[in-house]
């Protein structure tokens, strides 16, 4: 199956790292996505890792990717207010095709 | 990175009118646009494939004569939801791909669909 699991909340308080985990299932998939959903708004790709990558960062997102074990991971450094929102893990099965979307961990950001 | 524009952002409309949502790729080509639905607090799922020129490939358990889905050019792709009911109220979004290029998924805005 295509199930693309994650952990439904996460609460850390300002400035703090945050840590957002994914597994996938798909051994196959091209690119891995992190984005970022505000209430009541469209999808906001934050960085995507292509399958051949083990590391990228981004300013302070940071995104490790362990093929062998299908773990993906967002950190965020120095974590804002303005960081609070659910964040979807996403992949390509199969390469190419459809993007599905991970359950979405909802970040709470404690002032 | 490529833009899709996705309109209306929101529409409210009566149970049993339909409802058309557009969406664009605003500067690439795209072959296939993906249509996803987003109940609340929930994850997005992918309703339906288009490719431009054929027939768009439902999900299981999508009614395709309900969500009509029309990719008449290479940047632009339609779903229009007939007969809406309240339980149609949901929050749509499209994405478009080049699928002949090794290219990421572009996301539209998202449309807030509310039947009343």
């Amino acid at each position: 199956g295509e199930d693309v699991e994650q952990s439904l909340f996460l609460s850390v308080r300002e400035g703090d790292s945050s840590v957002i985990n994914c597994t996938y299932t798909d051994s196959s998939s091209t690119y891995l996505y992190w984005y970022k959903q505000e209430p009541g708004a469209g999808l906001q790709l934050l960085t995507y890792i292509f399958s051949n990558m083990d590391m990228k960062q981004d300013q302070r997102l940071t995104v490790l990717l362990n093929k062998k074990d299908k773990h993906l991971s967002l950190r965020i450094a120095d974590t804002q207010t303005g960081d609070s929102a659910i964040y979807f893990c996403a992949e390509t099965p199969g390469g190419y095709q459809k993007v599905t979307f991970g359950t979405g961990t909802k970040l709470q950001v404690i002032p | 990175g490529a833009v899709v524009s996705q309109h209306p952002s929101r529409v409210i409309c009566k149970s049993g009118t339909s409802v058309k949502i557009e969406c664009r790729s605003l500067d690439f080509q795209a072959t296939t646009m993906f249509w996803y639905r987003q109940f609340p607090k929930q994850s997005l799922m992918l309703m339906a494939t288009s490719n431009e020129g054929s027939k768009a490939t439902y999900e299981q358990g999508v009614e395709k004569d309900k969500f009509l889905i029309n990719h008449a050019s290479l940047t632009l792709s339609t779903l229009t939801v007939t007969s809406a009911h309240p339980e149609d109220s949901s929050f749509y979004i499209c994405s478009a791909r080049v699928l002949t290029q090794n290219t990421e998924a572009f996301f539209g805005q998202g449309t807030r669909l509310t039947v009343v």
